[in-house]
């Protein structure tokens, strides 16, 4: 069974520029979630979809962030426009069943510069 | 201070030893979760505990929660050098929904 993928895995960008961060689920994973760790703080959470559903999006930073899981497979984390504080790795993660244990992905390393 | 706390930051022990890592918590949770984090790389779930739970096992790995202490310990036996990583509890809180809050981290280092 494949596990969470991201792409890209390093993206680095100016500032004022857009990117968009792609995650796949495992497959069957009606959950997906999104956070972030950056640089030398915890890593927090971003938001939830169930399906194709926002369940919760308390973690999102502001507006310059817009996530999207159109279908309920794949999602996609756009920063617009980025600013240096956005420079991190976001994580995904998936769930699924009826288990609460969640499988991250690799993250992607964002730098703004 | 933050939700999940991990003690110590960081930990170096010899090949064999048995590695301990701390987490506090401060408000109540449905679970607490084990990660592990290889450097650069993604996060490797290790073990789920649940809040009716007191101690689990998975391989060499041994957890245990007391929640009376809001408090979970991660044991690590027999260390190998490939346990050399960064650990992270994370909990999901009662009525937080799903999402999962994340300590701060350990970083082991295991020595030949």
């Amino acid at each position: 069974e494949a596990g969470v993928t991201q792409f890209p895995s390093h993206s680095v960008i100016e500032k004022g520029q857009t990117v968009t961060l792609r995650c796949d689920p495992i497959s069957g994973h009606d959950n997906l979630y999104w956070y972030r760790r950056v640089m030398g703080k915890e890593i927090k959470f971003l938001l939830h979809f169930v399906k194709e559903s926002k369940q919760d999006e308390s973690g999102m930073p502001n507006n310059r962030f817009l996530a999207e899981r159109t279908g309920g497979t794949y999602s996609t984390l756009k920063v617009q426009p980025a600013e240096l504080e956005d420079s991190g790795v976001y994580f995904c993660a998936s769930s699924g069943g009826r288990s609460y244990e969640q499988y991250f992905g690799p993250g992607t390393r964002l730098t703004v510069t | 201070s933050q939700q999940g706390e991990e003690d110590p930051q960081a930990l170096s022990i010899q090949e064999g030893e048995n590695a301990t890592m701390n987490c506090s918590y401060k408000t109540s949770i449905n679970n607490l979760q084990w990660y592990r984090q290889n450097s650069g790389r993604g996060l490797v779930h290790l073990i789920l505990i649940r809040s009716n739970e007191r101690e689990k096992h998975s391989g060499r790995l041994r957890v245990t929660l007391d929640t009376s202490k809001k408090s979970s310990s991660l044991l690590i036996t027999a260390s190998r050098a490939a346990d050399t990583a960064s650990y992270f509890c994370a909990t999901e809180l009662t009525g937080g929904g799903n999402k999962l809050t994340f300590g701060t981290g350990t970083q082991l280092k295991v020595e030949l």
